[in-house]
């Protein structure tokens, strides 16, 4: 059973870092059949994919973020961590981590890519 | 304002048939498949369906999914009131390249 659970501070003030980390069992994170994941839900408001990192630690960001993500990993902790840069209001949000399964054909075409598990959430406050 | 547009709102009553629609473009649904999310308040998404029509282990078959050109739908046959929650539409978009959430639909069991 794949379990995420994210942890980190719940307060941050505005222009700071907002650090988060997802914690992962029943799953190596150093698989290379999964992608590891930060999508965020602001409160009104839709969800938003934040970026993937890859078992091999390659990285690809939501354009939208203007490269104020930054996804790491540790393996040997089985646990990848976001980092948010110069936050602000808008950047409140329930954050969740997940597992995303993902499938190519033989020439490279995605066949499919989905959030299959995923962490409770973690409320982050920006304050003024 | 997301490249999936999703009513805001549906509603039926116990054992009615809803279906919710997710509308794109050539840059997402004309080429990707689609996944559904269920989210319930406070709580974190549920994988509903993926790949477009296919239910994960342990979901009713009550949830359908399919796609015509760069239009989706997920039909809830048999209505029930644990039904009532948000309901997202989801795929990869070549334009904006990033993976994008339909705007969300609100189900509420009257």
């Amino acid at each position: 059973q794949v379990q995420l659970q994210e942890s980190g501070p719940g307060l941050v003030k505005a222009s700071e870092t907002l650090s988060l980390t997802c914690s992962v069992s029943g799953n190596s994170i150093g698989s290379d059949n999964f992608y590891w994941s930060w999508v965020r839900h602001p409160p009104g408001k839709g969800l938003e994919w934040i970026g993937y990192i890859y078992y091999s630690g390659a990285t690809y960001y939501n354009p939208s973020l203007q490269s104020r993500a930054i996804l790491s990993m540790e393996t040997s902790k089985n646990q990848f961590s976001l980092q948010l840069t110069s936050v602000t209001a808008a950047d409140t949000a329930v954050y969740f981590c997940a597992r995303v399964t993902y499938k190519y054909d033989d020439g490279g075409n995605p066949l499919a890519e989905y959030f299959q598990f995923w962490g409770p959430g973690s409320l982050v406050t920006v304050s003024s | 304002q997301s490249a999936l547009t999703q009513p805001p709102s549906a509603s039926g009553t116990p054992g009615q048939r809803v279906t919710l629609s997710c509308s794109g473009g050539t840059s997402n649904l004309g080429r990707h498949t689609v996944n559904w999310y269920q989210v319930l308040p406070g709580t974190a998404p549920k994988l509903l369906i993926h790949t477009t029509d296919q239910r994960p282990s342990g979901v009713p078959d009550r949830f359908s999914g399919s796609k015509s050109g760069t239009s989706a739908s997920l039909v809830i046959s048999g209505l029930q009131s644990d039904d009532e929650a948000d309901y997202y539409c989801a795929a990869w978009d070549d334009s904006l390249d990033a993976h994008v959430f339909g705007t969300g639909t609100e189900v509420t069991v009257l």
